[in-house]
């Protein structure tokens, strides 16, 4: 246990719907970070936060997901009109400092499928 | 092609054996994680490198800033040390990782 969660750790959902996924990081980390990962492959930068700023996004990262970080605490990732191209593993990760070499500490990952 | 290119894909060893992991990457990079990752999702942090060599139990990491390669070994090789073990790289001050694929690794006994 990284001390970085996840919720939920399992989501099946129809295509169409809408889905949000939460993650709590270390309490004292300032950056989040989110990947995706599928399956046989290694995971793909998604979008990151220092503190409630959102300072990067992926052209992986349609208008159909959002990501917030409001108080700088916990994070919330959501697709909305969710494909089945959106079947995955979403991880969440974060770390204390302002450099580049900063530990990230990853969460178990939400496994969503889209029927 | 990748930025991040790990070989081999997949590696079965006897236990025992002397096991290494290659990772080559074509950007500049600022910092270089070794990770292993358990079926079910969990990522763990094994080494972060910029230069030299970094030694941890049974596991040694090595990085070539000029040649743009690092390699992961793993010394008398045990059945738990079955995971995919990834290769990830920092870009210059951003601070996001990009990964490699993944290389399997399973350990018979």
């Amino acid at each position: 246990d990284t001390g970085v969660s996840q919720d939920p750790r399992h989501k099946i959902t129809k295509r169409g719907q809408n889905v949000t996924f939460r993650c709590d990081p270390i309490s004292e980390h300032n950056r989040l970070y989110w990947y995706r990962q599928t399956l046989g492959q290694g995971p793909e930068f998604l979008t990151y936060f220092q503190n409630e700023a959102q300072l990067e996004k992926s052209r992986l990262l349609s208008d159909r997901f959002s990501a917030e970080r409001p108080k700088g605490s916990f994070s919330t990732l959501e697709i909305q009109r969710t494909e089945q191209g959106d079947s995955a593993m979403y991880l969440c990760a974060s770390s204390f400092g302002a450099g580049s070499g900063d530990t990230q500490y990853f969460g178990p990952g939400t496994r969503l499928t889209v029927l | 092609k990748n930025e991040v290119e790990q070989s081999p894909q997949n590696l079965t060893a006897q236990e025992g054996e002397f096991i290494t992991i290659n990772c080559s990457y074509s950007v500049g990079i600022s910092a270089l994680h070794w990770m292993q990752q358990h079926p079910g999702g969990g990522i763990v942090s094994l080494f972060m490198l910029s230069s030299g060599k970094k030694k941890h139990g049974r596991l040694i990491a090595t990085i070539n800033i000029q040649e743009k390669h690092s390699s992961l070994h793993i010394t008398a090789s045990h059945p738990r040390d079955s995971a995919v073990y990834i290769c990830a790289v920092i870009r210059g001050s951003q601070g996001n990782l990009i990964f490699g694929k993944g290389t399997k690794l399973s350990v018979k006994p």
